[in-house]
């Protein structure tokens, strides 16, 4: 395990449902972060947290909805999905928001959306 | 915000051969610039990174070289091993909405052929 864990590993789901993904990091990182990954596309930065504030959400869907309850766990609230929305979900930390630290990746929940 | 451009998208070698791969960003306020390897079906993980101030950082096998006045770096692997073989991304941080962050190049998938 690299720190970062994330739950489930994979998920289908329907597009009337509600899921929520789950990551944990036990790294005492400060920063925590939602990426998506598609098939042939790069990888899609969502939403950002420092110090459980939000600090950045990159025009993502209402239908994505994140929830950072202290600074080890973030989750990422799912309901009425379109299929499109199916792909890889990414959770990152990093030590902090600001300054050089690279991000550790957890290792993903393959979603999808029938 | 930051555009990020990464090339070859595919690039096969002959085992023991040299592989290099170049990333143009467009923030010349970015000052952190890490390459990220993600094998088939796995995280991506962190290989190496260089700050702004260094001009070359070496590692084994694996090397970055970064030309800031140009607004490129580039990721070497010397004497390729078929474990090489795996998509590798970009990722300058400069600035995006409120806050620095890491911008992924479209990756590189590299085929280490034996």
């Amino acid at each position: 395990e690299t720190g970062v864990t994330q739950t489930p590993r994979h998920l289908v789901m329907g597009m009337t449902n509600k899921k929520s993904l789950k990551c944990e990091q036990h790294l005492g990182h400060n920063a925590m972060y939602w990426y998506k990954q598609s098939a042939k596309k790069p990888l899609e930065l969502m939403f950002v947290y420092s110090l459980e504030e939000r600090v950045e959400n990159n025009s993502v869907p209402s239908r994505f909805s994140p929830e950072c309850p202290n600074s080890s766990h973030l989750f990422l609230h799912l309901h009425t999905l379109q299929p499109e929305d199916s792909a890889l979900y990414l959770c990152a930390s990093s030590q902090a928001l600001q300054g050089d630290y690279g991000y550790t990746f957890g290792s993903g929940t393959r979603l999808t959306v029938v | 915000g930051e555009n990020v451009e990464q090339h070859p998208s595919t690039l096969s070698v002959q085992e023991g051969d040299s592989a290099v791969i170049k990333c143009t960003y467009s923030d010349s306020a970015s000052n952190y610039f890490p390459w990220y390897k993600q094998e088939l079906g796995k995280r991506p993980q962190l290989i190496i990174d260089i700050r702004s101030n260094v001009g070359e950082k070496k590692d084994q096998r694996i090397a970055v070289t970064l030309n800031k006045t140009a607004k490129h770096f580039s990721l070497h692997i010397t004497e390729t091993q078929p474990e090489d073989s795996a998509v590798y991304f970009c990722a300058p941080k400069g600035v995006r909405g409120s806050a620095r962050q890491l911008t992924f190049g479209s990756g590189t998938q590299l085929t280490v052929l034996p």
